[in-house]
């Protein structure tokens, strides 16, 4: 089975800082592994993917992250944060569920606000 | 590129109505679409999967009869919640992947529906 955990339901930052979401997977395969963004009553943005290309990888509006195999993170990051960064934060592993019927494997989410 | 479009994005109807909700594929031809449930403050649920031409996969614990979906072409995928009642408001979101291009593709999300029953 695989699983996503995100270690933090909640994270506050101050504009201008950095953001770090943590996000631990668990995975048979080797998983290829997704940040998407949400904001309010909106459906999920795309912020970068990880599919056993470079380990470090960039995404929209300043984000990146880093596979890291032997600690079975995906921690996303930005050094500086902004206002319109506040929004719910989904880290995915892809689940093969039979034949080609990839899956989603959604974490439970990490709310960022950002204070002025 | 890659957009979703889903509508409507918000529905108030009365308890004993159906309600359908379209998801459509902007700009590339989704051969896999998936409709998945949000509760506040919660993360996705996935209720089903449907594959173009083909009857829905749904999730254990989904009414199939509840929520009906069709998927007749590689833009659009239906979902229709019949005789709905207000333990089926929620948020509805749908998503769309292009497995023709090859494994691992990301879905791309609409901007969801939010349906409230009265």
């Amino acid at each position: 089975a695989q699983s996503v955990t995100q270690l933090d339901s909640h994270v506050s930052v101050s504009e201008g800082t950095p953001v770090l979401l943590r996000c631990n997977y668990s995975s048979s395969y080797s998983p290829s592994l997704f940040w998407y963004v949400q904001h309010p009553n909106k459906g999920l943005q795309l912020l970068l993917k990880y599919t056993s290309a470079a380990t470090l990888v960039k995404g929209i509006n300043g984000f990146e992250a880093e596979f890291k195999k032997s600690e079975t993170s995906f921690h996303l990051t930005k050094p500086s944060a902004h206002m319109s960064d506040a929004a719910e934060y989904f880290c995915v592993v892809t689940l093969r569920s039979g034949g080609s019927n990839y899956k989603l494997t959604f974490g439970k989410g990490t709310l960022l606000t950002v204070n002025p | 590129g890659a957009v979703v479009s889903q509508h409507p994005s918000w529905v108030i109807c009365k308890s004993g109505t159906s309600v359908k909700i379209e998801c459509r594929s902007l700009d590339f031809q989704a051969t896999t679409m998936f409709w998945y449930r949000q509760f506040p403050k919660q993360s996705l649920m996935l209720m089903a999967t449907s594959n173009e031409g083909s009857k829905a996969t749904y999730e254990q614990g989904v009414e199939k009869d509840k929520f009906l979906i069709n998927h007749a072409s590689l833009t659009l995928s239906t979902l229709t919640v019949t005789s709905a009642h207000p333990e089926d408001s929620s948020f509805y979101i749908c998503s769309a992947r292009a497995d023709a291009l090859g494994g691992n593709q990301p879905q791309h999300f609409g901007d969801g529906t939010r349906l409230s029953i009265l």
